[in-house]
């Protein structure tokens, strides 16, 4: 079945530091791939998402590029904020039922 | 536009007694999606709704779990009897419907919690 693995954590930087969290997918079809924010005692928001191969989805200074040939959608930002302190899920959508199967999510935390 | 709403925020209960959560998706949204999300770990759908008939409910555990979702618009998950493991956040999203690039917008959950 479909799944998404996604780098450990937590993952702790300085303000203005580079962020890199890694994530890789297994699926049967052609998946459209998400990044989800789950900020502190709250529902999760929508990142950014890429629907085909080579694709960049991007918001807020965040980027993941699609990369098919390696299974993976890396999310990136070149300088990160305390507000940016938070839980980062991937995810994947496949098939007709367009369901999301998350990864276990990454906890960041930026120190001012 | 308003967003997914859910109601309680938090609910504490004894193991076996019952429990229920509702969902009022957003306006127009024909797809209900509910959660489960448990402590350090990523949401698990548990089931789909597609207007007011159910599109999977294959990881839901009929034996105590239950979902309906009446006249297509706002829907209740009930656990009964609950138990131990029951304990996580449990979400409710909402889409357009249609192709899988269609977003899942998601409300702020309700926390549960078994004594």
């Amino acid at each position: 079945g479909d799944s998404v693995t996604q780098m450990e954590g937590p993952v702790t930087l300085s303000e203005e530091a580079f962020l890199t969290i890694n994530c890789t997918y297994t699926a049967t079809g052609y998946p459209s791939l998400f990044w989800y924010v789950q900020y502190p005692g709250e529902g999760l928001q929508l990142l950014l998402k890429a629907t085909k191969a080579d694709d960049k989805g991007s918001n807020k200074g965040f980027e993941a590029t699609y990369r098919k040939e390696t299974t993976s959608f890396h999310l990136e930002k070149g300088s990160v904020q305390v507000s940016d302190s938070a839980v980062y899920f991937c995810a994947l959508s496949d098939g007709s039922a367009r369901q999301l199967t998350f990864g276990s999510g990454t906890q960041l935390t930026v120190l001012p | 536009e308003a967003g997914v709403a859910q109601s309680p925020r938090y609910k504490i209960i004894e193991k076996r007694q019952s429990v229920a959560f509702w969902c009022n998706p957003i306006s127009g949204h024909a797809t209900l999606y509910w959660y489960q999300q448990i402590l350090g770990q990523g949401p698990k759908l548990l089931i789909q709704f597609q207007n007011n008939g159910v599109v999977d409910d294959s990881q839901l555990p009929k034996d105590r779990f239950s979902a309906e979702r009446l006249k297509g618009v706002d829907s209740t998950l009930k656990i009964q009897p609950a138990k131990l493991e029951d304990s996580a956040v449990y979400l409710c999203a909402s889409s357009l419907g249609g192709s899988q690039n269609q977003p899942q917008h998601f409300g702020d959950g309700t926390r549960l919690s078994i004594l």
